[in-house]
């Protein structure tokens, strides 16, 4: 079974409509990442949590808020998708200096 | 402004021979340098790490180097196989743990 899931794998949406990410762990790691690829700029960091109280804010935060259900579940929500959020998302988990990563949601936004 | 930067966007390499790959830093807080290796449709998996306080650490056919006043770092596969095709991103570390990734370079082994 893999460490990290993530749902959905792909999803195509609209401009302006809400869209969540979701992401679990089975490993019981305390924290928790979620970033973005893009061609030619690697991967950039858009919150991090540390614990299920602790919710903190990446490089790139702007269009997006999360939420930590549980110690398991981190979720990604785009409140209004628009076009330049069109990437590749990864969510991660584990510890401070080695994460797992899970398969990654590619999510176009037209 | 990126604080990890990998100047050779790809590599192509002949089976059996070394892959070099790259990596430049800026920020000197950061104390802890990773490689992750990524396949298509994959997330990126772990692959070998540095501390600060050495120089060098290897792994079977993977090395990396720290030379830490030129802010530099270099992953040696030798040999280098076809399952190494491959993103190869490089990550660095400060003690706020977390992590800086670079831009990635895409490495192909032709047989």
């Amino acid at each position: 079974d893999a460490d990290v899931t993530q749902t959905p794998r792909n999803r195509i949406t609209k401009t302006g409509k809400r869209i969540m990410l979701e992401c679990s762990q089975t490993k019981g790691h305390d924290r928790m990442y979620w970033y973005r690829q893009d061609p030619g700029l690697g991967l950039r960091l858009i919150y991090y949590s540390f614990d299920v109280k602790d919710i903190n804010k990446g490089e790139i935060s702007d269009g997006y808020s999360v939420s930590r259900q549980a110690q398991a579940k981190f979720s990604l929500s785009l409140e209004s998708a628009i076009p330049n959020q069109t990437a590749l998302y990864f969510c991660a988990a584990g510890t401070a200096i080695e994460q797992y990563f899970g398969p990654g949601t590619r999510l176009t936004v037209t | 402004d990126q604080q990890v930067k990998q100047n050779s966007p790809s590599l192509s390499v002949q089976e059996g021979r070394i892959s070099i790959l790259n990596c430049d830093y800026t920020n000197s807080m950061f104390d802890y340098f990773l490689w992750y290796k990524k396949y298509p449709a994959e997330g990126p998996t772990f692959l070998i790490s540095i501390s600060s306080i050495k120089d060098k650490n290897e792994d079977g056919r993977f090395t990396v180097f720290l030379n830490k006043s030129a802010k530099h770092l270099s992953l040696h596969i030798v040999p280098s196989q076809p399952g190494d095709s491959a993103v190869y991103f490089c990550a660095a570390s400060a003690a706020d743990y977390k992590l800086s990734f670079g831009a990635g370079t895409t490495v192909t082994v032709r047989a």
